[in-house]
């Protein structure tokens, strides 16, 4: 399966300020997604990542608070803009696996946020 | 969207016993169902998926069954050992996945 870099591991971070986490796939791929996991809770599809057009946002997501680049088949990073304690959360990436036929979903290691 | 229930939220088996987690979902768009399970401070780890053409596959001590006309999927774990204790997440999915709110698998020894 795809082998997925993210960084930073974890961070803390003023309130007001913003942070950019970074995904680096070892393959190209399509879709890149982007979760949320807040503490105790499950995960949360924030967005999906195309190269080439702009994220698709789920509900209750949105560019200004949480802005996606994905300049390359490779590369994605997702920004939480000024940032409150409710953003504390560890935040995934992930891709589909597009070479397996069951097309499973390999998940980054995630990213730890705490807003002070 | 798509909404996916889950239960039960706490699981607690004996050692050596089977373990099952149901979950249901919502869109009949939905394709592919995987599991996940999650160990403390770490990401989740696919255990088994099954796409919607697909009724039931096994993988050793792991199952999963699919009922698309109810919208139904389950894990069946047997012979549990204390090294599945964790919280296990199923998901459905036709892009992004949404995922159930998880089950606490406790393996009493």
């Amino acid at each position: 399966s795809a082998v997925i870099s993210q960084k930073p591991s974890r961070d803390i971070c003023q309130r007001g300020t913003s942070l950019t986490i970074q995904c680096q796939v070892d393959s190209q791929v399509t879709m890149m997604f982007w979760y949320r996991q807040q503490p105790g809770q499950s995960l949360t599809l924030i967005a999906t990542a195309n190269q080439g057009s702009e994220a698709t946002y789920e509900s209750g997501f949105v560019i200004d608070k949480f802005p996606i680049s994905r300049p390359n088949l490779t590369f994605s990073t997702l920004t939480v803009s000024n940032m409150s304690p409710e953003d504390s959360s560890i935040y995934l990436c992930s891709v589909r696996d597009e070479v397996r036929a069951s097309y499973g979903y390999t998940f980054g290691s995630g990213t730890r946020l705490t807003v002070v | 969207g798509e909404n996916v229930e889950q239960h039960p939220s706490t699981l607690s088996v004996q050692e050596g016993d089977s373990a099952v987690i149901k979950c249901t979902y919502s869109d009949s768009a939905s394709n592919y169902f995987p599991w996940y399970k999650q160990e403390l401070g770490k990401r989740p780890q696919l255990i088994i998926d099954i796409r919607s053409n697909v009724g039931e596959k096994k993988d050793q001590r792991i199952a999963v069954t699919l009922n698309k006309t109810a919208k139904h999927f389950s894990l069946h774990i047997t012979e549990t050992q204390p090294e599945d204790s964790a919280v296990y997440f199923c998901a459905a999915s036709r892009g992004g996945l949404t995922f159930g709110k998880g089950t606490h698998l406790i393996i009493q020894p």
